[in-house]
Parts: structure tokens; sequence; C-alpha cells
């Protein structure tokens, strides 16, 4: 089945460390997104890449990094430098050049600093 | 700064009611405003989505109403179910090519009691 794989599912981690999420479609989608998820405040935009090897900051990109060398793959990595990390990250993907077009998520990786 | 304003926060109907839920939107820009259902622990989904050239969309039991000089859509479902019980988040895009963006609700929670 097609779809976008997220993982870890949970994730917890020091203060002070970096950590990697991972985002997988077998979509052939080539637009990946990348949100934050905090209760009431919506879904807020890290990330975005239209095409391999290029992405955008999207409104709350500070603290996080992505890489994007294969068009499947998209992952995240937050970094120490981003303040409150504790969050639910959702990866989505969509075919470029659909302005209407849907966007399809992955399951989510929630990420606990303790 | 919210572009897109979501009501309400929350709400609950009763089995067999019609929830409604509210979104206004700022930018005349927006050609695309599409509706997404999230149930706990996953990633949203889409429900049904209107282009501003109709005034009203429905597809089962969900119905999207359009005002274009509000600059106001709703969501209405009709025969509220409890497995209907999921948040709420509306959206509007607009922009172009690598410029096109998503703005997004806060979000409303929905429970539909049995």
């Amino acid at each position: 089945d097609g779809g976008i794989t997220q993982s870890p599912k949970y994730l917890f981690r020091k203060e002070g460390q970096n950590v990697t999420l991972s985002c997988e479609q077998n979509l052939n989608h080539d637009a990946m997104y990348w949100y934050r998820q905090d209760p009431g405040q919506g879904l807020r935009l890290i990330y975005y890449s239209q095409i391999v090897n290029d992405f955008q900051k999207g409104d709350i990109a500070e603290g996080y990094s992505v890489s994007r060398e294969k068009k499947e793959s998209f992952p995240l990595t937050v970094t120490s430098a981003q303040k409150n990390p504790t969050a639910f990250y959702l990866c989505a993907s969509k075919v470029t050049g659909a302005e209407t077009g849907e966007l399809f998520f992955g399951e989510g990786s929630r990420l606990t600093v303790l | 700064q919210q572009q897109v304003k979501q009501s309400p926060q929350s709400l609950i109907v009763q089995k067999g009611g019609i929830s409604i839920i509210n979104c206004a939107y700022e930018n005349t820009a927006f050609d695309y405003f599409p509706w997404y259902q999230q149930f706990p622990g996953k990633g949203p989904a889409l429900l049904i989505a209107i282009r501003p050239d109709v005034s009203e969309k429905k597809e089962g039991r969900f119905t999207i109403s359009f005002n274009k000089s509000a600059k106001q859509f709703s969501l209405h479902i009709m025969d509220s179910q409890p497995g209907d019980s999921a948040t709420y988040f509306c959206a509007a895009g607009g922009g172009a090519g690598n410029n096109r963006k998503l703005i997004w609700g806060l979000g409303t929670s929905l429970a539909v009691n049995p």
C-alpha cells in the first residue's frame, strides 16, 4: 500500500541531544513537508521540499534541519538549539504542481524531551 | 498573525445532530479551502475541499458552505455519529509555484455523544 511512514512513533531525548525523525514515502510525490503540532496551536510548517536536493524554511524553522537526498525520504533533525522541542511532528507529501492537491500525512512522531 | 480563524475551539453534539464549524479568512487571494479530519494519535486526512467559484459542496453527510463576500466558510456534519469524534482543521491555500502555502486554522475538537 502507498503511504507515508514516520518513525519512531514515540521518542524520548535528554536536553542538549539532537534527534532525527524519519519520513519515507512511496507515493512518488515530489513535495514533502514537516509540520509541528502542539495542543490548541494547529499545524505549523517547519520545512518543505518541492524537489530532491532543495528545501525551504517554513514558519518555525529555527532549531531544525532537514535533508532531501532521495525523493522518498525527508528526515528532520531536531537540534539542541530548539528551545521547546516536545511536540507531535507530522510529515506530509503532495504531488508538485497540483495547487489544490491533497496533502497525505504520516501517523506522526511524538517527541518528548526529559 | 492568524490568517484563518476557526471556531469553536471545541464542540459537543448529540448523536444524530448537526455539527457546524466555522472559518474566516482575510486574504482574498486564497483559492482553495480544504477541511482535514484528525483522529487521536493519527495524522490528518483530507475530508472535503472547495474552490471559491462554488458556494456549496456536499459529500455524503459532510457539506462545505462558502461565502466569498463574507470571506467565510463552514463545515456541516449532518446526522453526526460517535465515529465523527475527531479534531477538524480548516485551511486556506494561495500563492503560486514555490510560494504556494496552506494556512491552517487552529482546529476544532468535536465530540459526538451516543
